[in-house]
């Protein structure tokens, strides 16, 4: 079964600067993908990035990148100029197979708050 | 239009009521999804639908019904819930080919009584 890992609950970060959301995973599927998804307090679950395991290069959207690190099993989450309206929930999750369907496996997830 | 579309936005059942979760969705995709969320936890996958059969069940009470009528609708059928399947319940989408995104709806919050 595939394990999803984030280890910072919370996050606090100052307007404008970087911040960096840490996620591990742990599959023995050699085809994979990894999502990021924003949660705000009401609730939808926005996608941010997708990196594909056989990707070259790392994901990026925007301010979005993803620091992808397959030997090291990790796909952290990169946003540049955090803004205010990037406090949420971010959560980590892969695509997971079973009986011929496929599901989201989500990790625990850290909650960002940006000051001003 | 990449929208997943969930009504109601909220409810509050009785313990003794019947309801129904609608979710709808007009991309093509032909996999589709119910999440329970609890507060502060992430999305737990309940039933997962592959061109509109059950795909996956994970081991969810039978007070849970979901139906897929077609392939742009599903719906979640509730009946003698607990107060304990109080939660934020979220509907999904993606097409079935490999590592695509699923597109979310704003979820219906359930409160039972």
């Amino acid at each position: 079964a595939q394990k999803i890992t984030q280890t910072q609950p919370g996050m606090f970060v100052q307007e404008k600067e970087a911040v960096t959301l840490d996620c591990t995973y742990d599959t023995s599927d050699p085809s994979y993908g990894l999502f990021w998804y924003k949660q705000p307090s009401s609730g939808e679950m926005i996608f941010l990035i997708y990196q594909g395991s056989y990707d070259q290069q790392n994901a990026t959207e925007g301010r979005y990148s993803l620091n992808f690190q397959k030997a090291r099993k990790s796909a952290n989450l990169v946003i540049s100029a955090s803004q205010l309206g990037d406090s949420a929930m971010y959560f980590c999750a892969m695509r997971e197979y079973f009986q011929g369907a496929q599901k989201l496996v989500f990790g625990q997830g850290t909650r960002l708050t940006i000051n001003p | 239009d990449t929208e997943v579309t969930q009504t109601p936005k909220h409810l509050v059942m009785g313990m003794t009521n019947k309801k129904s979760l609608k979710c709808e969705q007009h991309m093509g995709h032909r996999a589709m999804y119910w999440y329970k969320q609890k507060a502060k936890k992430p999305p737990e996958l309940m039933f997962v639908y592959s061109y509109e059969k059950l795909s996956i069940n994970e081991s969810v009470p039978s007070r849970f019904s979901p139906e897929c009528p077609n392939s742009s609708l599903l719906n979640l059928h509730l009946h003698a819930l607990q107060p304990e399947d109080s939660a934020l319940y979220l509907c999904a989408s993606s097409q079935v080919s490999r590592n695509t995104e699923a597109f979310f709806g704003q979820g219906t919050r359930l409160t039972v009584v």
